[in-house]
């Protein structure tokens, strides 16, 4: 059974930066992207950038752009999420998730990680 | 960016009603949509893609239908472990967006 499992809970001040891991098994890893998403509190699902595990090749969104790095590391089996620069409004649950191509044509996140809370507070 | 827009935001019924969430895309998204359950505390899990069809293990009461920018999710006969957060989510461009929820509650 595919499984992401990432690190623990964060508490960060404003200006600090936060990395988690995600560590994915019971399947290739080289094989399926890993994307990040967030849900802040009462907030809805906000995608964040995706990682090809095979070419290490990132993408991010236009509004964190500067601020995230995603990245990989093959033999362990994991891919890194590090936000810099961090505010209170970066106060979110944090997710990864594989997506998968149903059908071969409908991208769909089929496994996530567990969630990591970071909090962002002076 | 493809704004979702979900209604209601939260919805109260009983075990066995059966219950319909819709969806709005502010564009034509074909038949990219997911849909997504998720409980308290937990993940969000698959339930449906390409708009109607079920993943694997969703059961059978479970149906969505639509294309381009109008889109359902219907419970059939509700379940005490259906009363969960559902939101739905385009993958039809990137960045893929996700509607706001829609709070299932037990009257």
């Amino acid at each position: 059974q595919v499984q992401l499992v990432q690190s623990g809970p964060e508490a960060k001040k404003p200006g600090a930066s936060v990395n988690i891991s995600c560590k994915a098994s019971e399947y290739t890893f080289t094989e399926y992207a890993i994307h990040w998403l967030r849900q802040a509190p009462g907030q809805r699902l906000e995608w964040m950038g995706w990682v090809n595990p095979g070419s290490g090749n990132a993408r991010y969104s236009q509004t964190l752009e500067g601020r995230i790095t995603i990245t990989r590391d093959t033999s362990a089996t994991t891919s890194y999420m590090q936000l810099t620069s961090l505010k209170p409004e970066d106060t979110a649950v944090y997710y990864c998730a594989r997506l998968d191509w149903f059908g071969d044509l409908y991208p769909t996140f089929d496994s996530w990680g567990q969630g990591t809370l970071v909090t962002v507070a002076s | 960016d493809i704004q979702m827009t979900q209604s209601p935001f939260s919805l109260s019924a009983s075990v066995g009603d059966r219950v319909t969430i819709t969806c709005r895309a502010s564009r034509s998204i074909s038949n990219y949509l997911n849909w997504y359950q998720q409980k308290p505390g937990k993940a969000p899990e698959v339930l449906i893609s390409a708009a109607s069809s079920l993943q694997s293990g969703v059961p059978s009461r479970f149906s969505g239908s639509g294309s381009g920018t109008l889109f359902t999710l219907s419970i059939s006969s509700l379940q005490p472990e259906d009363f969960a957060t559902y939101f739905c989510q385009q993958s039809f461009s990137n960045p893929y967006t996700f509607g706001q929820g829609t709070k299932l509650q037990i009257k």
